[in-house]
């Protein structure tokens, strides 16, 4: 059974601070990893994937991977209100497989 | 491209009834994926199609469920019939040429069963 795992939270941060959210994963061949946001009522959207061991920025967020712990991270500066969704954790296991998708964490940024 | 779309946006029928819902990828994407989402199971993968043929159905929850993709712009999925545990927003993504590349997610249905 290939998982991931995220903590459902809430995460409560305020305005202007830095969210962490964290994601584990089973499966040690697992090649790429994605970052979604599911604001309440809507469709998850892609707001970031990283393939290789380390940090990607992209704005205010960074995607941090450690596959030795197999862990990936996504850190969001100066976090708004606006930034208040679920955060999906999204991994590809080994082989031509599809995502698997952790069950999130919701983050709530208070003003 | 419009993205991904869905219809209908909302459902609402009643326990024993069929339910059909309908979906029509990204122009050019070769896979399309059926996923259910509940507050308490997440986002869990019901099937998927690579270029219109059925992949792995093994989240098909009952045999209640099919799915079927006659043509690469059009996939439909049937709950026959409905029961209450049925009721969540199911959702329809497409991706482009692998099943782990980024996933296009459509609006979602949001299905209630009496």
């Amino acid at each position: 059974q290939k998982e991931v795992e995220q903590n459902s939270g809430p995460l409560s941060v305020p305005e202007g601070a830095i969210a962490s959210l964290n994601c584990t994963y089973s499966d040690r061949g697992s090649q790429s990893f994605f970052w979604y946001r599911q604001y309440s009522g809507k469709s998850p959207e892609l707001i970031m994937f990283i393939y290789s061991n380390g940090d990607k920025e992209d704005g205010r967020f960074t995607a941090q991977l450690n596959k030795a712990s197999q862990y990936v991270s996504l850190l969001i500066r100066d976090s708004q209100p606006s930034d208040s969704a679920t955060y999906l954790c999204a991994v590809q296991p080994s082989g031509n497989t599809p995502l698997v998708f952790g069950k999130g964490t919701r983050l709530s940024v208070i003003a | 491209d419009a993205g991904v779309i869905q219809s209908p946006r909302h459902e609402v029928t009643e326990m024993g009834q069929e339910v059909t819902l309908r979906c029509k990828p990204i122009s050019g994407h070769d896979y399309l994926f059926w996923y259910r989402q509940t507050m308490m199971r997440g986002l869990e993968l019901l099937i998927y199609f690579n270029n219109n043929v059925p992949i792995d159905d093994s989240g098909m929850p009952e045999d209640r469920f099919s799915a079927k993709m006659p043509n690469a712009s059009f996939s439909t999925l049937k709950i026959q019939p409905s029961e209450p545990r049925d009721s969540a927003v199911y959702f329809c993504a497409s991706s482009f040429t692998s099943p782990g590349d980024e996933q296009f997610f459509g609006p979602g249905t949001r299905l209630t069963v009496l």
